[in-house]
């Protein structure tokens, strides 16, 4: 069972513009809530996350919300720029014992047209 | 010099072949993982270790073993590989000490094709 979904496997957006890349989950339990980016033969990297007891977390130019009764949280990129053009993941920790394992959807193939 | 490596960073190999992918870090974190990727499918965790007297299975574990070496080093397994094992394979690590969502850091992967 995938806990963690991510259903656009891309999406084209034009520079300048907001790129959202959407991610749904199962399970209630999950406490925190990563997102990530992957550039072609690099491993992935850290972009931004957010708690579960937040519905809102902004680092420039990306910002993240939670909607938790959705179970639902989705990435924003304003204004979007070529170099953003990359895979993202989004990823959900379960509380407890499970410390500090990760569960990732399938990504999304986000590129950004000049 | 990258915090996390891996080698080797491409792998032919055939069927029934034992063959070893590993990992080292310099990061100083205790906490070490490997994750596969496959198109359409994300990141699965394979094996964690919260420290070196520590090993976990994660999702996907069945035809893998891992070793944990030292703090530092994190190899991966594959005793008798099999065509579907074929894919990019991360290893990341992450401190215990560093609270909140726990962030992964990850090594540039090894991409491994079984024929």
């Amino acid at each position: 069972d995938q806990q963690v979904k991510q259903n656009s496997p891309s999406l084209s957006v034009q520079e300048g513009r907001i790129s959202i890349l959407n991610c749904d989950y199962t399970n209630s339990m999950f406490d925190y809530f990563l997102w990530y980016k992957k550039y072609p033969a690099e491993g992935p990297t850290f972009l931004i996350s957010i708690s579960s007891i937040k519905d809102k977390n902004e680092d420039g130019r990306f910002t993240v919300f939670l909607n938790k009764s959705a179970k639902h949280l989705s990435l924003h990129i304003v204004p979007s720029q070529p170099g953003d053009s990359a895979v993202y993941f989004c990823a959900a920790r379960g509380r407890g014992t499970s410390g500090s394992r990760l569960t990732f959807g399938e990504g999304t193939q986000l590129t950004v047209n000049p | 010099d990258a915090d996390v490596t891996q080698t080797p960073r491409n792998r032919i190999t055939k069927t029934g072949k034992r063959i070893m992918l590993e990992c080292s870090q310099t990061k100083g974190h205790d906490r070490m993982y490997w994750y596969r990727q496959d198109p359409g499918l994300g990141l699965r965790l394979i094996y964690y270790s919260f420290d070196v007297k520590d090993i976990n299975k994660g999702e996907i574990s069945d035809g893998y073993s891992v070793s944990r070496q030292a703090q530092a080093k994190f190899s991966l397994s594959l005793e008798s590989a099999i065509p579907n094992q074929t894919a990019l394979y991360f290893c990341a690590t992450s401190d215990r000490r560093q609270g909140g969502g726990n962030e992964q850091f990850f090594g540039p992967g090894t991409r491994l094709t079984v024929l």
